[in-house]
């Protein structure tokens, strides 16, 4: 799988969007990006996953550049529960296809 | 959907002391099956896998085995445990929409 980078950290006032970027510029053409997030003392959770298109659902939204190399999840309205890490990742598709996680960035939301 | 049941929640073990961890799954059958392990402060590391009954593979070499006697049941284990093999254990289920599922984990402390 495609390895990513992510920043450590970050942080984004409470009611504000959170824009987390995730590079992956050696993406193949088969691989999808798939975010999850950890809340602390939690299993991880699934947020969304895309390959080429935009994609958003009731959690994010996951903004694809063209070339595939860069990805940013949108928070639209940060929450002080949307405190985690989160976590970028590029896998090939598929039920079989193993999930590699990373260090992932941590977010905090300030009130 | 699928239900993750992990048990126990924490766990302090002495050292060489032999360990079994269960994991159930309702709502799915043959399902691809993971454990993790999140070492205090560290990532999550995938340990094991099973894409189906007694067929697991191992990614990193350890102290620790797994096994799946039944096609929604993975147990790991081990003979004897060390310092090193504290952490957070997680189990995950492959979800058909290529989405892993965790469950809520067991904190085990090896003194």
């Amino acid at each position: 799988d495609a390895k990513t980078t992510q920043p450590p950290s970050m942080d984004c006032a409470e009611g504000r969007a959170a824009n987390l970027p995730c590079n992956h510029s050696t993406i193949s053409g088969n691989e999808y990006v798939y975010w999850y997030r950890q809340i602390h003392s939690q299993g991880p959770q699934y947020i969304i996953h895309g390959l080429k298109n935009n994609e958003t659902n009731e959690m994010a939204s996951l903004i694809i550049t063209e070339d595939r190399k860069s990805s940013t999840l949108i928070l639209p309205h940060a929450t002080l529960r949307d405190t985690a890490v989160y976590y970028c990742i590029v896998r090939v598709g598929g039920a079989n296809s193993k999930l590699t996680f990373g260090k992932g960035i941590t977010l905090s939301v300030r009130p | 959907s699928q239900t993750i049941h992990q048990w126990p929640a924490t766990l302090v073990q002495p050292v060489g002391s032999p360990l079994s961890l269960e994991c159930t799954v309702e709502g799915t059958s043959n399902p691809n099956l993971y454990w993790y392990r999140q070492a205090a402060g560290r990532g999550l590391q995938l340990l094991f896998y099973s894409v189906g009954i007694g067929q697991i593979s191992s990614e990193v070499p350890q102290n620790l085995s797994a096994s799946r006697p039944q096609d929604r049941q993975f147990i790991l284990s081990s003979k004897k445990l060390l310092l090193s093999d504290s952490g957070f254990y997680l189990c995950a289920v492959g979800a058909t929409n290529e989405k892993l599922f965790f469950g809520s984990g067991t904190q085990l402390s090896v003194l």
